[in-house]
């Protein structure tokens, strides 16, 4: 299995508070992303990274913002949480992006109140 | 832009029967299809994966062929067994479309009954 883990794997947080969820690679892999999966939506990305301070807009960006200060790190940042935001977030890695398999990370289930 | 439509579950199946999970796409250009799986509770794991047309994949008695003139990739098994269970993602990379991401179908509930 791909060295991917999120944390933190559950989260209860209340409106407009902020929350950061942290992905960790131990893959060396340039590539990695936030989804969101929701019921009846399947996966919808968020946002992307295609290197240290390298990212870009998925198809879902509006409301959540992203680092990545070293190759390891990902971070995803909700600057104020909505009930919207409740879902199941995974991250993902590739070695590179176009046609490459990707390897996803357990999840994050975050649950805004 | 590029989109995958795959058939809609819940689908139920006594153990052993056969398999079908319709997967199309719309692509431009010449994209890699994939078949992700997602087992209760966990991430997505890839299943099998085709990248050129009449490439066939497989991977756990799991199949499905890249047909370029139907613009398909159907998920076959020949025979489930109850640890088959799960949801079943369709997907592509590297149309012209899509940015060189991932595109995924909504997914496919499967639940097979001993």
């Amino acid at each position: 299995d791909a060295g991917i883990t999120q944390s933190p794997r559950h989260k209860v947080t209340e409106t407009g508070t902020p929350v950061t969820l942290r992905c960790h690679q131990t893959e060396n892999h340039r590539y990695m992303y936030w989804y969101r999966q929701d019921p009846g939506h399947g996966l919808r990305l968020i946002h992307y990274s295609y290197g240290v301070k390298d990212t870009d807009k998925g198809e879902v960006s509006d409301g959540y913002s992203v680092s990545r200060s070293k190759t390891e790190d990902f971070l995803l940042t909700l600057e104020s949480a909505t009930s919207s935001q409740t879902s199941v977030y995974f991250c993902a890695i590739s070695e590179t992006k176009a046609g490459y398999e990707q390897y996803f990370g357990p999840g994050t289930r975050l649950t805004v109140t | 832009g590029d989109s995958v439509t795959q058939m809609e579950g819940p689908v139920t199946l006594s153990e052993e029967a056969f398999l079908t999970i319709n997967c199309t796409y719309t692509a431009t250009g010449y994209p890699s299809l994939f078949w992700y799986v997602q087992y209760p509770g966990e991430g997505l794991q890839l299943l099998l994966k085709a990248t050129k047309a009449d490439d066939k994949g497989s991977n756990k008695g799991f199949e499905a062929t890249y047909r370029k003139e139907t613009t398909s990739f159907h998920l076959e098994k020949g025979s489930v067994q109850v640890s088959d269970s799960a949801v079943y993602f369709c997907a592509l990379s590297g149309g012209g479309g899509s940015q060189g991401n991932l595109i995924f179908g909504k997914g496919t509930k499967l639940s097979v009954k001993p």
